[in-house]
C-alpha cells in the first residue's frame, strides 16, 4: 500500500482565515480523495482530485470554499477558506491503490482542524 | 439515496471471544466491500476487502458477504483489548470510484 503523509497534522485557526492542507504520496496514483470527519461522525467525501483535471465535488461542497490542487501524481492540496467553527473537523486524504487500482483506498494520517 | 448502516454500539465482548460486526447496504449494484479499523484520534486503517459472496479469512479476521441479503459482516476471533476501536464498513457501488461509509461500530474488548 502507498505511504501517505499530510501537513499540518493539526492546527488551530481563527474564523475568517484559510488553511491549506498538503497530502503527499510515495508513489504515483491516479485518484486522490479528500474527506471530512466531524467529531463522532463517519467520513464524508468532499471531492475527488485527479491529476490534470478539475476536482469533482460532492453535493454540499463547493470549489470556492474548498479549492483543491493536484499538480502531479503524488501531491494534492485542499484549502479550507473563510473558516468558521463549523469547519472544525478532521480532514483526510486518501488514495486509490492496489491490484484493482480503483478499488482500495488508503488514508493519510489526517489533519485535525479547530476553528475558534 | 444509497446508504450503509451499522449499529453504532458500543459492542462489548470479553477478551478471547468472537466479535461480530454487521453492516447492511441499500444499493444492490454494490460490488466491493471494505472494513476499516479506526482507533481514537487516528485515521482509518484497511483491515479487509471482499468482492464475492461467502467468507474470506485473514488471520483472526473473517469477512462475510451475502449480496442477496445485502449485508456484510466482520468476525474477529480471539478478540484482544487492542482490537478496541471503531470499525467502519465501506461500500463501493458499481460504475463509480466512490465509497459510501457507514457510521461505524465501536467495539470494546474487555480484559
Amino acid at each position: 500500500s502507498a505511504v501517505i503523509s499530510q501537513k499540518p497534522s493539526r492546527d488551530i485557526c481563527q474564523r475568517g482565515t484559510s488553511l491549506t492542507i498538503q497530502c503527499q504520496v510515495d508513489s504515483q496514483v491516479t485518484m486522490m480523495f479528500w474527506y471530512r470527519q466531524q467529531p463522532g461522525q463517519s467520513l464524508t467525501l468532499i471531492a475527488t482530485a485527479n491529476q490534470g483535471s478539475e476536482a469533482t465535488y460532492e453535493s454540499g461542497f463547493v470549489i470556492d470554499k474548498f479549492p483543491i490542487s493536484r499538480p502531479n501524481l503524488t501531491f494534492s492540496t485542499l484549502t479550507v477558506s473563510n473558516m468558521s467553527p463549523e469547519d472544525s473537523s478532521i480532514y483526510l486524504c486518501s488514495v486509490a491503490s492496489g491490484r484493482r487500482s480503483t478499488d482500495t483506498q488508503y488514508f493519510g494520517p489526517g489533519t485535525r482542524l479547530t476553528v475558534l | 439515496q444509497k446508504e450503509v448502516e451499522q449499529n453504532s454500539g458500543p459492542l462489548s465482548v470479553p477478551e478471547g471471544a468472537i466479535a461480530s460486526l454487521n453492516c447492511t447496504y441499500s444499493d444492490r449494484g454494490s460490488q466491493s466491500f471494505f472494513w476499516y479499523r479506526q482507533y481514537s484520534g487516528k485515521s482509518p486503517e484497511l483491515i479487509m476487502f471482499i468482492y464475492s459472496n461467502g467468507d474470506k479469512e485473514d488471520g483472526r479476521f473473517t469477512a462475510q458477504l451475502n449480496k442477496a441479503s445485502q449485508y456484510v459482516s466482520l468476525l474477529i476471533r480471539d478478540s484482544q483489548p487492542s482490537d478496541s476501536a471503531t470499525y467502519l464498513c465501506a461500500v463501493k457501488t458499481s460504475g463509480t470510484y466512490k465509497y459510501i461509509f457507514g457510521t461505524g461500530t465501536r467495539l470494546k474488548v474487555l480484559a
